[in-house]
């Protein structure tokens, strides 16, 4: 099985401060097509997770220009250039080759100091 | 608009039984892979089972394999979860979301549901 380690689990950000979350993943997540399968969610409080990035660097839809990824093969980081309010939260990467099972880390809580 | 529902959450005793369905409306529902995660309160995301667009290949997290069964109908727009010999442990909000299932072809899990809770108690 697929083991993510994220870190930090607990990441305190002043507002317009930029944050940076990293996860290893035991296996390489690159693919035979040159693609990377790591994707990036959030989990806020009272909300539906949300996809942020998929195959490690691609934003997804209606996501703020402030959140980027990147990484190959077993290390992936997501950045966030400058921290607001509403990114308060918990950020987990998962695993998308779907190899079952279907890994996430362990998450990283995003606090507003 | 492209969205998923789930229902069928609740009460249920230890050693009890509940189906949990998944509605989508607004797209192709044939084209997508379904799969269903839970959050335990206090913890992480967690996956537990998914389907493929065709229903002909089916997976399980080892922590449900042998409880739990995911079926789809695609004429129906829908994924169904039998939850059986339910646990303690298994008290969560349950979501459905979907995803394309290709190498060639995916774009993130990108539809989520709102989540249907479920809470195993004497």
């Amino acid at each position: 099985d697929i083991v993510l380690t994220q870190s930090p689990l607990s990441l305190p950000v002043t507002p317009g401060e930029p944050a940076a979350i990293s996860c290893r993943s035991s296996q390489s997540l690159l693919y035979s097509n040159g693609l990377n399968f790591l994707d990036w969610y959030v989990k806020k409080p009272g909300q539906s997770p949300q996809l942020l990035i998929y195959l490690a660097s691609y934003r997804a839809s209606g996501v703020p220009d402030r959140f980027s990824g990147s990484g190959s093969g077993t290390d992936f980081t997501l950045k966030i250039s400058r921290v607001e309010a509403e990114d308060v939260g918990v950020y987990y990467c998962m695993e998308a080759l779907h190899t079952p099972p279907i890994t996430l880390g362990q998450g990283t809580r995003l606090e507003i100091k | 608009q492209e969205q998923v529902v789930e229902s069928g959450g609740g009460p249920v005793k230890p050693g009890g039984s509940l189906r949990l369905s998944c509605s989508v409306s607004g797209f192709r529902f044939r084209d997508y892979y379904i799969s269903w995660f839970r959050q335990a309160p206090g913890k992480g995301l967690e996956w537990i089972s998914y389907i493929s667009s065709g229903g002909n290949t089916i997976a399980y997290a080892e922590s449900v394999r042998g409880r739990f069964a995911i079926s789809r109908d695609n004429a129906q727009n829908s994924v169904h979860l039998q939850m059986s010999s339910l646990r303690v442990e298994d008290t969560a909000v349950y979501y459905c979301a979907r995803y394309r299932g290709s190498f060639y072809e995916y774009y993130g899990i990108d539809v989520w549901g709102q989540g249907t809770t479920v809470t195993v108690s004497s």
